[in-house]
């Protein structure tokens, strides 16, 4: 079946400092989104994707959807404390609906 | 506007028993998904409805089902649950089902089978 191979598992970073990440897919999906998870919460969207090539920012935020389609990744710029939380890319194939693949997730800690 | 509301937040049932967990759209929202989190296998698409029907199912046994209201509520339910059945559940709900549409998830359900 489908998958998503999100690296890295999981990153220490300084509070000031850039973060990259980033997912492959064994097939092509049509959309890419990464989420946010904080403890005790469900995943919020960050980002969504639509087109191939699509660089898209919100913020501190920004994710490209791979020329391939089989990859995104997302990079966060100067991180700050609240940035903690579990990053997840997610794909969609385009033929399920909502049926949504999501990557295993990047735990990001960022010390002060 | 009330976010996604799930209930109930906390659960612990005995392997064998059956379980129904309920999710409340955002007011005027008519698509709800459901996801399973775990740590081992991530969050996986359990099923999504739109205006009562079954659109799309995932990889789940048949003790996994689901359905939606008329006022766009839904529940899941599993029956003879198994130890592996403990996680998050989540729901997620967005106006329609067009791929551009943003989902809302819920703040989870979690299950713990004993």
């Amino acid at each position: 079946g489908q998958q998503l191979n999100q690296s890295p598992q999981s990153m220490f970073i300084q509070e000031g400092e850039d973060v990259s990440m980033n997912c492959t897919s064994s097939s092509i999906f049509n959309t890419w989104l990464w989420y946010k998870q904080d403890p005790g919460e469900g995943p919020v969207l960050l980002i969504a994707l639509y087109k191939a090539g699509e660089l898209t920012s919100n913020g501190r935020l920004t994710a490209q959807f791979g020329i391939t389609r089989k990859d995104s990744f997302l990079n966060i710029s100067a991180s700050i404390p609240s940035d903690v939380g579990i990053y997840f890319c997610a794909g969609r194939d385009g033929t399920g609906g909502f049926k949504t693949i999501f990557g295993a997730g990047t735990r990001l800690f960022v010390k002060a | 506007k009330a976010g996604v509301t799930q209930t109930p937040r906390y659960l612990i049932k005995t392997r064998g028993q059956q379980v129904t967990l309920s999710c409340s759209p955002i007011s005027g929202h008519r698509s709800v998904s459901w996801y399973q989190q775990t740590p081992g296998q991530g969050l996986q698409f359990l099923f999504e409805y739109f205006s009562e029907t079954q659109r799309n199912k995932g990889n789940f046994p048949g003790r996994f089902s689901g359905r939606q209201f008329s006022n766009s509520r839904s529940e899941m339910n599993v029956s003879t649950l198994e130890l592996g059945d403990s996680a998050l559940y989540l729901c997620a709900s967005s106006w329609g089902h067009e791929d551009m549409e943003t989902q809302y998830f819920g703040p989870g359900t979690r299950l713990l089978v004993l």
